[in-house]
């Protein structure tokens, strides 16, 4: 089982659609989460952390659910300018530190 | 524009030579990361300083990978005697004291190995 897990997709929807991405975890002692987009051929750039207590920037919403292992980002209100490449991100114990990992993908197009 | 630099953007070189990529940081971030990524997936955690001490080495980095950041500034990555499959998108990552380990990537270097 691979460390962090994610539907590369895609996921094709239309202008306005809400859609909700999973990302499961397997080390309980997963430290700290986040959400990077990348556009294709660029490198990925930091979305949003996740906290526990789940948190929103404007149409994004993220959550944590620890005891069930997975985050998920929810995009509300899609635009075309969503269209990219959403990476989840889990630090887990490393040698010494924690080290983060990154899942495959899930890869979103929006059209008009 | 995020800070970190990646030089060179691109290189192709021939099976069996050896090549280096450079990473130059954002100033004064501690913590600087090596990433390989290829095509589909997401990025994979190579290696990773903090300062110029290297804590931590993924068993993907065989003993032909070997990364410096000698001052604590800019690092360097070299591969040596490379083979096809080490055609990939080498990307860099640092991060700053104090920071909630958000990671600024720079842009990266693209290698093909012919």
């Amino acid at each position: 089982r691979k460390e962090v897990e994610q539907d590369p997709g895609p996921f094709n929807v239309p202008e306005g659609a809400t859609v909700a991405f999973n990302c499961t975890y397997s080390n309980s002692a997963s430290q700290s989460f986040f959400w990077y987009r990348q556009d294709c051929r660029k490198e990925p750039k930091l979305l949003m952390s996740v906290y526990s207590s789940g948190n929103e920037d404007g149409r994004f919403t993220a959550q944590l659910n620890r005891a069930s292992q997975y985050i998920s980002l929810l995009i509300r209100d899609s635009k075309l300018s969503d269209s990219a490449t959403y990476l989840c991100v889990v630090n887990s114990p490393g040698g010494g530190s924690y080290i983060p990992t990154f899942g495959r993908g899930t890869s979103l197009i929006v059209h008009p | 524009d995020t800070g970190v630099s990646q030089d060179p953007r691109h290189k192709i070189t021939k099976r069996g030579q050896n090549v280096t990529f450079r990473c130059d940081p954002i100033s004064e971030h501690n913590r600087l990361y090596w990433y390989r990524q290829t095509l589909g997936q997401g990025p994979e955690f190579l290696t990773y300083f903090q300062n110029e001490a290297q804590l931590e080495k993924s068993r993907l980095l065989s003993d032909r990978f070997s990364a410096e950041r000698p001052k604590g500034s800019f690092s360097t990555l070299e591969i040596q005697r490379t083979e096809q499959g080490d055609s990939a998108m080498y990307l860099c990552a640092t991060t700053g004291v104090g920071s909630t380990d958000t990671q600024y990537f720079g842009p990266g270097t693209r290698l093909t190995v012919l």
